[in-house]
């Protein structure tokens, strides 16, 4: 089974500037989730999808992060403008209504860089 | 809201049992889980375990919960090198409408010497 997909695994950039993290879950898992850790944490939620429609986003920076997942599948984070503070790893991770077998499954992230 | 508590360093030799605790607040939790991270890797699921559930044991791992002390534990056995990790302790909680997520407490370092 192919795991959460992320892209790029890297990103650099400066203060102001705009980026966006993608995600490919896990094929049939309706839920979808970011997360972000920052050096030294555990991960935080930010925001989470059930199919296309948001769920909760209660912890995510609206006036400068947003989210969307297009057809209940693919998923894209972005952050414009970038400010230092947003440098971490942005971890994706998908899961399905019946979870006793599988759990929440990460992707390897992207470390985003702010300079 | 949802905390989770976790000792920030542990070192062990290499044979010796690794013991990581955990506590949580969110006594309607109805799975707990362990995470390992690895340099730069993403998050890998060692194991859970459910609320109903005193003890799971898997191979080295040997989880222990004890729900009225809301306390959970991660014992591994003969560690070796290649446990060294950051180690998540994660409890699930839920909102409304059947809606769940994780909450992850900071992470215990696992060091573990020849």
């Amino acid at each position: 089974e192919a795991g959460v997909a992320q892209s790029p695994r890297y990103k650099i950039i400066e203060k102001r500037q705009s980026v966006a993290f993608w995600c490919n879950p896990i094929s049939g898992h309706a839920t979808l989730y970011w997360y972000q850790q920052i050096l030294g944490q555990g991960p935080k939620l930010l925001i989470q999808f059930q199919n296309n429609g948001v769920v909760d986003d209660s912890q995510l920076p609206k006036d400068r992060f947003s989210a969307e997942r297009l057809k209940g599948v693919d998923s894209t984070l972005k952050i414009q403008p970038a400010k230092l503070e947003d440098s971490a790893v942005y971890l994706c991770a998908s899961s399905s209504r019946q979870i006793q077998l599988y759990g929440y499954t990460f992707g390897s992230g992207t470390r985003l860089t702010v300079v | 809201g949802e905390d989770v508590e976790q000792s920030l360093f542990l070192s062990v030799r290499e044979g010796d049992s690794s013991v990581i605790n955990c506590t949580y607040t969110d006594s309607s939790s109805t799975y707990l889980y362990w995470y390992k991270q690895e340099p730069g890797a993403g998050l890998q699921l060692l194991t859970y375990i459910f609320s109903n559930m005193d003890m799971k044991q898997d191979q080295r791992l040997t989880v222990l919960l004890n729900k009225k002390d809301k306390h959970l534990s991660l014992r591994i056995a003969d560690t070796q090198t290649g446990d060294s990790a950051i180690y998540f302790c994660a409890e699930e909680f839920y909102m409304d409408m059947g809606r769940r997520a994780l909450t992850f407490g900071s992470g215990t370092r696992l060091q573990v010497q020849p």
